[in-house]
C-alpha cells in the first residue's frame, strides 16, 4: 500500500465548476501537508501548505485537513480553463522529506 | 522574490558526453533539492543538501554526481547517462529542514528536460 493515494483522473469539468480534489494518507506522522499545482512540462508551484488539522482559503481555492481520517481535499470554486494542469498532494512529518501523491490530471472545459 | 531558476530549459546528450544542470535561488534558503520526473509520475527525491552538506543521497547511481558550490547554487553533474535517465530534473529549496511549521515550503524550479540519446 502506497503512504499516499489520489486519483490519477482525468478529471474533466465544465468551467465555473466546483472541483474537488483528494488524497488519503497512512503515515499519521504526517503533519504538513501541501498542494502543487503542474502545467505540462513545468515544475510544480506550491498552492496551499496547511499545517495539522483545519482549513484554509487562498481565494477560489480551499484547502481542508482531517487527521482523523486521514483526508486532505483541495476544493477549486469558480473553475476556469487556467486551471487545467496536474494537481499533485504531498506531505511531510517534521524534519523529514515530501511524500507525493500521484497527481490528478485536471481539464476544465470552456 | 521566490524564484528558483534552472538553466538550462533543455538539454539533449549522448551516454558519453558530460554535462552539467544548474539550479539557483536567491531566497536565503539553506536546504536545496534535486528531483527526478518521469511522465506522469511525481517527483522522485535524489538529493538534499542541508547548508551546503550532502544530507540525503536516495541510492541515486553515481553517474549522477551533485554539488552545492554555495548557499546559493546547486549543480548536477551528469556522465555516462543512460536513455532511461530521459526525464525533468527538478530543483528545490526551502527555508531550512528545521521541521518548523512553514520552514520546509519547498519552492520548485521551472526544471530541465534531458533526453539521453
Amino acid at each position: 500500500q502506497k503512504e499516499v493515494e489520489q486519483d490519477p483522473g482525468p478529471l474533466s469539468v465544465p468551467e465555473g465548476a466546483i472541483v474537488s480534489l483528494n488524497c488519503t494518507y497512512s503515515n499519521s506522522a504526517f503533519q504538513y501537508f501541501m498542494w502543487y499545482r503542474q502545467y505540462s512540462r513545468k515544475g510544480p508551484e506550491l498552492l496551499m501548505y496547511t499545517y495539522s488539522s483545519g482549513n484554509k482559503e487562498d481565494g477560489r481555492f480551499t484547502a481542508q485537513v482531517d487527521k482523523s481520517s486521514k483526508y486532505i481535499s483541495l476544493f477549486i470554486r469558480d473553475s476556469q480553463p487556467s486551471d487545467s494542469a496536474t494537481y499533485l498532494c504531498a506531505m511531510k512529518p517534521p524534519a523529514r522529506q515530501l511524500t507525493f501523491g500521484s497527481g490528478t490530471q485536471l481539464t476544465v472545459l470552456p | 522574490d521566490t524564484e528558483v531558476t534552472q538553466t538550462p530549459k533543455h538539454l539533449v546528450m549522448g551516454m558519453t558526453n558530460k554535462k552539467s544542470l544548474k539550479c539557483e535561488q536567491h531566497m536565503g534558503h539553506r536546504a536545496m533539492y534535486w528531483y527526478k520526473q518521469k511522465a506522469k509520475k511525481p517527483p522522485e527525491l535524489m538529493f538534499v543538501y542541508s547548508y551546503e552538506k550532502l544530507s540525503i543521497n536516495e541510492s541515486v547511481p553515481s553517474r549522477f554526481s551533485p554539488e552545492c558550490p554555495n548557499s546559493s547554487l546547486l549543480n548536477l553533474h551528469l556522465h555516462a547517462l543512460q536513455p532511461e535517465d530521459s526525464a525533468l530534473y527538478l530543483c528545490a529549496s526551502s527555508q531550512d529542514q528545521g521541521g518548523r511549521a512553514m520552514s520546509d515550503e519547498q519552492f520548485f524550479g521551472p526544471g530541465t528536460r534531458l533526453t539521453v540519446l
